[in-house]
């Protein structure tokens, strides 16, 4: 079975400033990792993905995310904050393998407020 | 333009009325999923099918059917609504179980 978990259900930053949102996950095999981003009264759109590449993934809108396998990571940052970036942002894994039916385990999520 | 379609967008019911809320996909993609977001829980898996007239429950079936009749459509049905079940609604589908999902725009229910 696989799990996430997002720290901080709610993230504050100035415009401008960094953005650190943090996913910790479990998961039995390699995993594939995900972040979406959820703008209010949307669908999810994905922003990037992790599939045993390059660990550091850049996504869309200046977002970047590291796995980090002795941590058990996937956090994403981006270096300079924008009003637009404010949403809900949700961690997701997978088993690649295919060998469980789980699909894709989600964190619960958590929502970005940029400050002026 | 690829993309996952849901309708209703928006519903108000009554306890008990039986409704459809219907999904479609124009991607080919084998792997479909119905999906229930509330606040500070996330989203949460109801049904999946891996392929025509292959379903599974997810986390929380209870109170939901699916079928896949046709490798595009894969309508959610409540039959007898709750209060429950007041909630948003994504459908989603992938080329495979593992894969990055893609997201319809979501089906806001209300049940009274």
């Amino acid at each position: 079975a696989q799990s996430v978990t997002q720290l901080g259900s709610h993230v504050s930053v100035s415009e401008g400033a960094l953005v650190l949102l943090r996913c910790n996950y479990s998961s039995s095999v390699p995993p594939y990792l995900f972040w979406y981003v959820q703008y209010p009264n949307q669908g999810l759109q994905l922003l990037l993905k992790y599939t045993s590449a390059a660990t550091l993934v850049k996504g869309i809108n200046g977002f970047e995310a590291e796995f980090k396998k002795s941590e058990t990571s996937f956090h994403l940052t981006k270096p300079s904050a924008h009003m637009s970036d404010a949403a809900e942002y949700f961690c997701a894994v997978s088993d690649p393998s295919g060998g469980g039916a789980d699909g894709l385990t989600f964190g619960k999520g958590t929502h970005l407020i940029i400050q002026p | 333009e690829a993309q996952v379609t849901q309708n209703p967008r928006y519903l108000i019911t009554v306890t008990g009325k039986k409704l459809t809320v219907t999904c479609s996909q124009n991607m080919n993609h084998e792997y479909m999923s119905w999906y229930r977001q509330d606040p500070g829980l996330g989203l949460r898996q109801i049904y999946y099918s891996m392929n025509v007239e292959v379903t599974d429950k997810g986390d929380v079936p209870e109170g939901y059917k699916v079928s896949r009749k046709e490798k595009r459509n894969f309508p959610l049905i409540l039959e007898s609504p709750s209060p429950n079940q007041t909630s948003l609604y994504f459908c989603a589908s992938s080329f495979d179980l593992g894969d990055e999902q893609f997201f319809g725009p979501g089906t806001r229910l209300t049940v009274l």
